[in-house]
């Protein structure tokens, strides 16, 4: 098992671009979650999604967009990219009956 | 006042050390508590999980919960320099939709 994948590793984006940070796992989990942590501030929760077709919004859900297709692939999009958007993002996903996350190993983005 | 708080640290001991990690908490329905390591430019990964209160022993690793007064703990016994990274504690309530809380990391060096 691969476990939980993300690309790119890193980008740069101009302000008021967009782009999409892919998510891929493969171990069959239903819960997925989208995460940003800046320095000294934590890991903060965008979205999350308890299966395919439903998401919900997290604690810093403002400028990014989620989706759940499949049970496998849980994209982030950001529209209109923003300075403040320059972080760390990072996406987990949970098996049924078990509280852990396992997280990818993230993707470095930079907004200039 | 957060719901979990953690020292950030930085944290440095001489190798061999017994380290001690603590985060508390003032959530009373929490009832699962994990720690996550993470190393420098890389995904957290976890490394320890307990369900209520007790100790869990893992290796050179021991977590702790103390529920009565809301604090949990990990114990790095001989302490190498491999286990220099940050370590996050986070912890959730039942019917949360698996949404962790997070400490914010204490950061840890044990040096040669």
């Amino acid at each position: 098992n691969a476990g939980v994948t993300q690309t790119p590793k890193f980008r740069i984006l101009k302000i008021g671009q967009s782009m999409t940070l892919q998510c891929t796992q493969d171990m069959n989990h239903n819960y997925m979650y989208w995460y940003r942590q800046d320095p000294g501030m934590g890991l903060k929760l965008i979205y999350y999604s308890v299966g395919a077709g439903i998401t919900d919004k997290g604690e810093v859900p403002n400028g990014y967009n989620v989706s759940r297709s499949t049970t496998e692939d849980f994209p982030l999009r950001l529209e209109l990219a923003a300075p403040s958007q320059t972080s760390v993002y990072f996406c987990a996903s949970s098996p049924p009956g078990v509280e852990t996350q396992y997280f990818g190993p993230g993707t470095r983005l930079l907004v200039l | 006042q957060k719901e979990v708080e953690q020292d950030p640290g930085p944290l440095s001991v001489p190798e061999g050390a017994i380290v001690s990690l603590n985060c508390t908490y003032s959530n009373s329905a929490f009832q699962y508590f994990m720690w996550y390591r993470q190393y420098s430019r890389k995904g957290p990964e976890l490394l320890m999980y307990t369900y209520s209160s007790g100790n869990k022993e893992d290796g050179r690793f021991t977590a702790q919960v103390d529920k009565s007064s809301k604090y949990i703990s990990l114990f790095i016994r001989d302490s190498q320099p491999s286990d220099s990274a940050t370590y996050l504690c986070a912890m959730e309530g039942a019917g949360n939709n698996r949404k962790l809380i997070w400490g914010l990391g204490t950061s840890l060096a044990v040096n040669p």
